[in-house]
């Protein structure tokens, strides 16, 4: 199957830094990526939905500004996490799809961020 | 809005049992259904998927079958094995594939 990567697998910040998170689809062109979050022992929330070469359109109670998406190429897309605080921290997977409907989400492995 | 609900784990089986996920479902219209798996370590990966009722969805010995009168698509298999230890997610979704609703997942861990 297709394969999706994220980098970086962890990380660790201080409060008030910025943090990206990359999403590449390695052997396939994504024309739309999604971000999810996962807090500990709960399911998946779908954050934004990104599309190449335009905005992203995030899911309500998203702020936008905090949570920065980029979806530059039909191969990247990067999430900025500003001036993270500590409940910011969580685990962060992406999902890249070709285009067409019903064609299957594949997942990153996710990145865990802590802020300290 | 749509949701999913699914049992709690941990489940704990030993080799060879039966295995029952239950997962039901709350959607307006016409949703189709998944099941994901999560080894250790690694993404999320489709492990079948149902689009209209009725249908069954099978892999790896893995079913699932759409039920609409009872808003359930509950994953079974008859013998499991040490190798499906894993987090089995529970998903709805639009008929475009794009807005995935997850269940919080369900831990089933394999006993030799």
């Amino acid at each position: 199957g297709a394969v999706v990567s994220q980098h970086p697998s962890w990380v660790i910040c201080k409060s008030g830094t910025s943090v990206k998170i990359e999403c590449r689809s390695l052997d396939f062109q994504a024309t739309t990526m999604f971000w999810y979050r996962q807090f500990p022992k709960q399911s998946l929330m779908l954050m934004a939905t990104s599309n190449e070469g335009s905005k992203a359109t995030y899911e309500q109670g998203v702020e936008k500004d905090k949570f920065l998406i980029n979806h530059a190429s039909l191969t990247l897309s990067t999430l900025t996490v500003t001036s993270a605080h500590p409940e910011d921290s969580s685990f962060y997977i992406c999902s890249a799809k070709m285009a067409g409907d019903y064609n299957e989400q594949f997942f990153g492995p996710g990145t865990r961020l802590t802020v300290l | 809005g749509d949701s999913v609900t699914q049992m709690e784990g941990p489940v704990t089986l030993s080799e060879e049992a039966f295995l029952t996920i239950n997962c039901t479902y709350t959607a307006t219209g016409y949703p189709s259904l998944f099941w994901y798996v999560q080894y250790p370590g690694e993404g999320l990966q489709l492990l079948l998927k149902a689009t209209k009722a009725d249908d069954k969805g099978s892999n790896k010995g893995f079913e699932a079958t759409y039920r609409k009168e009872t808003t359930s698509f509950h994953l079974e298999k008859g013998s499991v094995q040490v190798s499906d230890s894993a987090v089995y997610f529970c998903a709805l979704s639009d008929r475009g594939g794009n807005k995935l609703v997850f269940g919080a997942g369900t831990i089933l861990r394999v006993k030799s």
